[in-house]
C-alpha cells in the first residue's frame, strides 16, 4: 500500500530535550516536506526537499532541522524544543519535484512541549 | 508571490442540501490549485486539483470546483451534502514561480446537520 508513515504519532516532551520525528514514504517520490498545523492558521511549510541531499527552508524553519540522506526518509529534528513548537506536524511527499503536484500526507504527529 | 484566502472559516449545511466552500487566490504565474479534506484526527487527502487543463474539475465523493481566472476563484461545490462530508477543507495554491512552497488557506470547517 502506498503510504507516508510518521513516528511517533504522539509525543510529550520538555523544553530543551532534543527529539526526532521520523517520516518515510514508499512511493519513490522525489519531493518531501514537513508542515505544522496550528488552529486558525492552516498548514505552514517548515522545510522541503527536492531530492536526496537537497533541502531548503519553507515558511517557518526556525528551530527545526531536516536531513535527506535516503530518498524514502525525511526526519524532522528539534534540537532544543520550546513550548511554541507545540503543534500538529505532517510529513508529505509528492511525485513531482517542484511543489505543484498532489501531495500525500502522513497521519500526523501531535507534539506537546512543556 | 502567491496567496490564498478561504472566505469562510465555518460553513453549516443540512444533509441533502448543496455545499459551497469559497476560495480566492492570488498568483503571479499560472497556478496549480488543490482542495484537500481533513477528517478529525486524520491526515489530509486530495479531493481534486486544477493544473491548467479543464477549468471544471471533478474530484472524489461528488465534489467539483471551477477555476475562474477572471475572478481568481476556485470554489468547491457538491450538490448534496452527506453526514460523512463533515470535515476541515483546505484550498492550496502553488504557482512554481521560483518558489516550491505551496500555500495553504486557513481552512473551512464544514458542519453537516441531520
Amino acid at each position: 500500500e502506498a503510504q507516508v508513515t510518521q513516528n511517533p504519532r504522539y509525543l510529550i516532551t520538555v523544553t530543551g530535550k532534543k527529539l526526532t520525528v521520523t517520516c518515510s514514504q514508499n512511493m519513490n517520490h522525489e519531493y518531501m516536506s514537513w508542515y505544522r498545523q496550528d488552529p486558525g492558521l492552516g498548514l505552514r511549510q517548515i522545510y522541503y526537499s527536492m531530492n536526496v541531499e537537497v533541502t531548503d527552508k519553507g515558511d517557518v524553519p526556525e528551530g527545526y532541522k531536516v536531513s535527506r540522506k535516503e530518498k524514502r526518509n525525511f526526519p524532522l529534528i528539534l534540537e532544543s524544543p520550546s513550548p511554541n513548537q507545540t503543534s500538529l506536524y505532517f510529513c508529505a511527499s509528492s511525485e513531482t519535484g517542484h511543489g505543484r503536484g498532489e501531495q500525500y500526507f502522513g497521519p500526523g504527529t501531535r507534539l506537546t512541549v512543556t | 508571490a502567491q496567496s490564498v484566502t478561504q472566505l469562510d472559516s465555518h460553513v453549516s449545511v443540512s444533509e441533502g442540501t448543496p455545499v459551497l466552500l469559497r476560495c480566492n487566490y492570488s498568483s503571479s504565474y499560472s497556478p496549480s490549485l488543490f482542495w484537500y479534506v481533513q477528517h478529525p484526527n486524520k491526515g489530509l487527502q486530495l479531493l481534486l486539483k486544477y493544473t491548467s487543463a479543464a477549468t471544471l474539475v471533478k474530484g472524489i465523493n461528488g465534489f467539483e470546483a471551477e477555476f475562474k481566472k477572471s475572478e481568481t476563484s476556485f470554489h468547491l461545490t457538491k450538490p448534496s451534502a452527506h453526514m460523512s462530508d463533515a470535515a476541515e477543507y483546505f484550498c492550496v495554491v502553488s504557482d512554481g514561480g521560483g518558489s516550491y512552497i505551496p500555500t495553504f488557506g486557513r481552512g473551512t470547517s464544514l458542519i453537516v446537520h441531520p
